[in-house]
Formats: C-alpha cells, sequence, structure tokens
C-alpha cells in the first residue's frame, strides 16, 4: 500500500529565511507527487506536481526516486506562505485518488 | 469559473442519528471524489465516482456510509447511524476526465461533529 510521510507537523521559519518542507513516500510503483495548500479559510489546493517540474509562488519540488522523497522547497520565506501542507500520491496518471499525507503547518515569522 | 460547492457547512448531530450532505462537482467534471479527513490527519479517499458508476470504494464503511451520484452530476454522501469517530471534515472533490493531470479542485468541506 502507498503511504505518504511528512515528519513535522509544525515549521517555524522566519521572514527571508529558506524553507524546507520533508515528504517521503513508499509506493512500488512510479507514483505522480504533489503538493497542496490549504491557506487560512481557504480550500485546499493544488500547489505544484512533480511531473510540470515548474516553480509556483516560489516554490520548487524535485522527486528523488532513490530516497523516494519530494521536499518543497523556497529560498526566501513570505509571511503569505504561512498555511498548512500536503504531499500526496497518486498511483498513476490520470484520475485517480490521492493519498495525502498529514500535513505540515509552516508559520512565517516577520 | 465556479467552484465545487458543498452544503451544508456544519453539522452537529448525536451519535446513532443520520446525516447527509451534498456536493455540487464543477461543471463538467466527470470524475467526484469524496475524502474525509479527521482532525489532524491528511484527507483520505472514502469513494471515487467516474460519471454515475462508483471506480472505488475499498474505504467506504459500507454498513453505514452510503454515497450515490444519480445523474453523474451531484453526489450525496449519507452516514447512518453516525458514530462519535465519524466527527470530520468531508472534502468533496473533482477532476476533468480529459486532463488526465490528476489536479483535483476541492470544495469547502462540511464539517460534521458528532455528540
Amino acid at each position: 500500500a502507498q503511504r505518504v510521510t511528512q515528519p513535522e507537523k509544525l515549521l517555524s521559519v522566519f521572514k527571508g529565511a529558506p524553507v524546507e518542507l520533508k515528504c517521503n513516500y513508499s509506493y512500488s510503483g512510479s507514483p505522480e507527487l504533489f503538493w497542496y495548500v490549504q491557506y487560512s479559510r481557504q480550500r485546499l489546493q493544488l500547489l505544484l506536481r512533480h511531473i510540470s517540474r515548474e516553480s509556483i509562488k516560489g516554490f520548487t519540488a524535485d522527486l528523488n526516486k532513490g530516497e523516494t522523497s519530494f521536499h518543497l522547497k523556497k529560498p526566501f520565506a513570505q509571511e503569505e506562505d504561512s498555511a498548512m501542507y500536503y504531499c500526496a500520491l497518486a498511483k498513476y496518471s490520470g484520475n485517480t485518488p490521492l493519498v495525502f499525507g498529514k500535513g505540515t503547518r509552516l508559520s512565517v515569522i516577520a | 469559473e465556479a467552484g465545487v460547492a458543498q452544503s451544508p457547512r456544519y453539522k452537529i448531530i448525536e451519535k446513532r442519528q443520520s446525516v447527509a450532505f451534498w456536493c455540487n462537482p464543477i461543471s463538467g467534471h466527470a470524475t467526484l471524489y469524496w475524502y474525509q479527513q479527521i482532525l489532524g490527519q491528511g484527507p483520505k479517499l472514502l469513494i471515487q465516482f467516474q460519471n454515475n458508476g462508483v471506480v472505488d470504494d475499498s474505504q467506504l464503511p459500507k454498513d453505514r456510509f452510503s454515497a450515490e451520484r444519480l445523474k453523474g452530476v451531484d453526489s450525496t454522501l449519507k452516514i447512518q447511524p453516525a458514530k462519535l469517530e465519524d466527527s470530520a471534515v468531508y472534502l468533496c472533490a473533482s477532476s476533468p476526465v480529459h486532463r488526465g493531470d490528476n489536479e483535483q479542485f476541492f470544495g469547502p468541506g462540511t464539517r460534521l461533529t458528532v455528540l
């Protein structure tokens, strides 16, 4: 069975400091990995996906198949980045259910 | 485009009562998901529909949970009878089948409290 692990429940950083939210997964196939974000009083929304290899709001994430990791990084945190971040896995491309980690709450301190 | 709509937003019931949640996906989205999110956890899939057919309901507790999407658009999720451990946020999500990129669009959720 597939599993997503986010080891940190809460991560606090100062504004302008680098951020790294960790995500590890277990799945024997070739999954798709995603980061979803939920800002205060907003719905869960897609931040980025590994297949697109794009940077969204300054965030990037690289899929490391050897370490089965998909860590989310940003070089300079902003206060508006404070939110709940969920790493998620889909077994294959197409319309498949997501398996989510427990989430990491990022708090950026001014 | 209008987002995924859910109602009610909040519901408080006593254990052993029944409750129903409603979801209206984004227009044209063939795939619809119901997730359960218990406090402190990530969302967990309950059921997936493709149009009006069930694709995956392996994690749905079928002794008390049921869901339908009769016309391939709106969906309802029912719990009967509710237990204390059903207290959670119930999220509905939809995705357009033709994209195949797995982006799911989430509704605001229904927060259920079972007393």
